[in-house]
């Protein structure tokens, strides 16, 4: 049972590259989230799903992208990265009516 | 609207000690509230957690915490704190994003946890 992981766990992009970041849960979690970390600021939401085909918008989502096609998987894409997307972005699940969310280990974005 | 505080940006204490992380949120109705570790280049670990009932909860590596309404606060406490225990700790409060029980989970901006011999 690996629980949440995210792939790659570094990345470093140029201004106008695009890459799309991949969350995987093994829990059969019905609830899928991702978050930026910055520094000073703690985590802050940027998409979520509530299954399998549906997305929705959280604090943050201006620039990014996202696709839950299958039920497990939760990608995010930036199309057009620039340097204030550079950042740590964890992934997270849960089940429904729980709040304790269950994170992956990151992936650390720079973009130059 | 949804905040939390974390006054404490860097603690430093020894090996032994005893440690408080203060936590304070603003939120309308009966908080969700949370405490997550995370250690350097990991993702974020549960240490406990608050729904209701008890305002004392424990959770895992012998820390505690404790749910003060009236203070809008819940703070972090380890009577002794080990060398593992050096890392960032983050309060969170949940709030519901839909309905069917989806929750955005509003963090602190952590408090840094350095252990000295």
């Amino acid at each position: 049972n690996a629980g949440v992981t995210q792939t790659p766990k570094f990345r470093v992009l140029k201004t106008g590259q695009s890459m799309t970041l991949l969350c995987a849960q093994d829990m059969n979690h019905e609830y899928m989230y991702w978050y930026r970390q910055d520094p000073g600021m703690g985590l802050r939401l940027i998409h979520y799903s509530v299954g399998e085909g549906t997305t929705a918008k959280g604090e943050v989502p201006d620039g990014y992208n996202v696709s839950r096609l299958k039920k497990q998987n939760f990608l995010l894409g930036l199309e057009s990265a620039a340097p204030s997307q550079t950042s740590v972005y964890f992934c997270a699940s849960n089940k429904p009516q729980t709040y304790e969310q269950y994170f992956g280990p990151g992936t650390r974005l720079t973009v130059t | 609207a949804q905040s939390v505080t974390q006054p404490d940006i860097h603690i430093t204490v020894s090996e032994g000690a005893s440690l408080e992380l203060r936590c304070n949120y603003s939120y309308g109705a009966t908080p969700y509230l949370f405490w997550y570790v995370q250690s350097p280049g990991q993702g974020l670990q549960l240490l406990l957690k608050y729904f209701s009932g008890d305002t004392l909860v424990q959770g895992i590596k012998g820390f505690e915490a404790e749910f003060k309404r009236s203070q809008s606060s819940f703070n972090l406490r380890k009577p002794s704190v080990h060398w593992s225990d050096a890392a960032e700790y983050f309060c969170a409060v949940g709030a519901p994003l839909t309905r069917a029980g989806a929750n955005n989970l509003f963090f602190g901006t952590g408090t840094r946890l350095t252990v000295i011999p």
